[in-house]
């Protein structure tokens, strides 16, 4: 039941772009992702709905592709400050009111100047 | 400061010792939720609770109990410590019926020896 994360691990150089993929088997109601830096706890970024929607804040989006199950996270001209692991995390339709998350493995992103 | 506070931050057990993990959110959340953080295997949640008088099982419930002692306060207990529960413990808390984020604790690092 765990979403799977590709890729495992990315290096950038600042200003370059990425995309983070998180896909699952089971219908979903809602994804997830958070950023966590080393020894720190994950921070929450976005939310996707079932339905099939794109968000955005800063220069950090995501769309969620009801059909297929997946999600992906796009990083645009990325900073120094974007370096940390990044999780999704799914609820599932069946999941009830506590919504409660099923993680991915993580996605490693290095920015280097 | 609004948020989830854990408590300790650091903790090393003997195999067989018994210890509670404290949790405590003051943002009026339903929801509460334990997870632990092994190297390369992003969250697993152990147990949640959807609301105040409930508590279900996660994915990796055993050697763990928990206790929902009212709105705020959700804890973790393991009644005989054992070095596979060596990881580092996430408490976080949501909102019941709405689409929100996680907010995270800082996290218990507990070694078992």
């Amino acid at each position: 039941q765990q979403p799977v994360q590709s890729p495992q691990a990315v290096i950038l150089r600042e200003g370059e772009d990425a995309v983070i993929n998180c896909s699952s088997s089971k219908a979903l109601y809602s994804v997830h992702w958070y950023r966590q830096k080393h020894g720190e706890a994950p921070v929450f970024l976005m939310i996707l709905l079932k339905g099939g929607e794109q968000k955005g804040h800063e220069k950090i989006s995501a769309s969620f592709n009801e059909k297929k199950q997946q999600s992906s996270l796009y990083l645009t001209a990325s900073q120094l400050s974007y370096s940390g692991t990044y999780f999704c995390g799914t609820a599932l339709i069946s999941s009830g009111s506590a919504r409660q998350l099923t993680f991915g493995s993580g996605t490693q992103l290095t920015v280097l100047p | 400061n609004a948020g989830v506070t854990q408590t300790p931050k650091f903790q090393v057990l003997k195999t067989g010792q018994s210890m509670t993990l404290q949790c405590a959110q003051d943002m009026n959340h339903n929801s509460m939720y334990w997870y632990r953080q092994d190297p390369g295997m992003g969250l697993r949640l152990i147990y949640y609770s959807a609301s105040e008088g409930t508590t279900d099982k996660g994915e990796v419930p055993n050697g763990y109990n928990v206790s929902r002692l009212n709105k705020r306060e959700f804890s973790l207990r393991l009644e005989s410590a054992a070095p596979s529960q060596t990881s580092v413990y996430f408490c976080a808390s949501s909102e019941t019926y709405r689409d929100y984020g996680y907010t995270f604790g800082s996290g218990t690092r507990l070694t078992v020896v």
